[in-house]
């Protein structure tokens, strides 16, 4: 029979405003994590990453924040803009492999 | 510079059927990756290869096969295929494993009835 999928946590926001995505990893031995974008019918593209020695890293518009207590990430978007609707995903690194989160819908609003 | 393509981009199976799904890199990578990704949900390794010559198996290995024919070109292979591996499978290929930074490929959506 056809298979139904999962239901993505979805989060909804105004253009302009910031966004936050969170992501709970589940190994404490992961050294690396990455948060991705994958549009619409489109392959995932990286963000931004940071290494398990840090606990907060910026780049264009994006922050990712780490809390290795208690394996919490963290990725904010400022003044979110149309073209970030997609879906996030983070990933962590364990022993080489890289192990995929579910992913979060950011919706954004005009 | 086309960074990981894939082909083909849909595919429609029969049950038992085979088919080969193609990937190649031209980012002079080490190290490339099969995910598969079903609705609503993260990406599941299939198989990966560490370098030209070497392949491992990921998490969901089973009724896959896979070649490293060259640094260029890895590819993923259903046997006999089945409804449950109907999924979006893609690509992606790493520098070196100290960098985890994934190129993905742009997917191939497979059906199997």
């Amino acid at each position: 029979g056809e298979s139904v999928g999962l239901h993505l946590p979805t989060l909804s926001v105004q253009e302009g405003d910031n966004s936050i995505i969170n992501c709970a990893y589940s190994n404490s031995a992961s050294d690396y994590f990455i948060w991705y974008k994958q549009e619409s019918g489109k392959g995932p593209q990286f963000i931004i990453d940071i290494r398990s020695n840090m606990d907060k890293r910026q780049g264009q518009r994006v922050t990712v924040l780490l809390n290795k207590t208690v394996k919490h990430l963290s990725l904010q978007i400022a003044a979110t803009q149309p073209g970030d609707s997609a879906v996030y995903f983070c990933a962590e690194n364990l022993a080489g492999k890289l192990i995929f989160g579910q992913g979060t819908e950011l919706s954004v609003k005009p | 510079n086309a960074g990981v393509t894939q082909t083909p981009k849909f595919q429609v199976l029969k049950t038992g059927q085979s088919m080969t799904l193609q990937c190649a890199q031209d980012m002079n990578h080490n190290s490339m990756y099969w995910y598969r990704q079903d609705p609503g949900m993260g990406l599941r390794l299939i198989y990966y290869s560490a370098s030209e010559g070497t392949t491992d198996k990921g998490e969901v290995p089973n009724g896959y096969n896979v070649s490293r024919l060259n640094k260029r070109e890895f590819s993923l292979r259903l046997e006999s295929a089945a409804p449950s591996q109907t999924s979006v499978y893609f690509c992606a290929s790493i520098r070196t494993r100290s960098s985890y930074e994934q190129y993905f490929g742009p997917g191939t959506r497979l059906t199997v009835t």
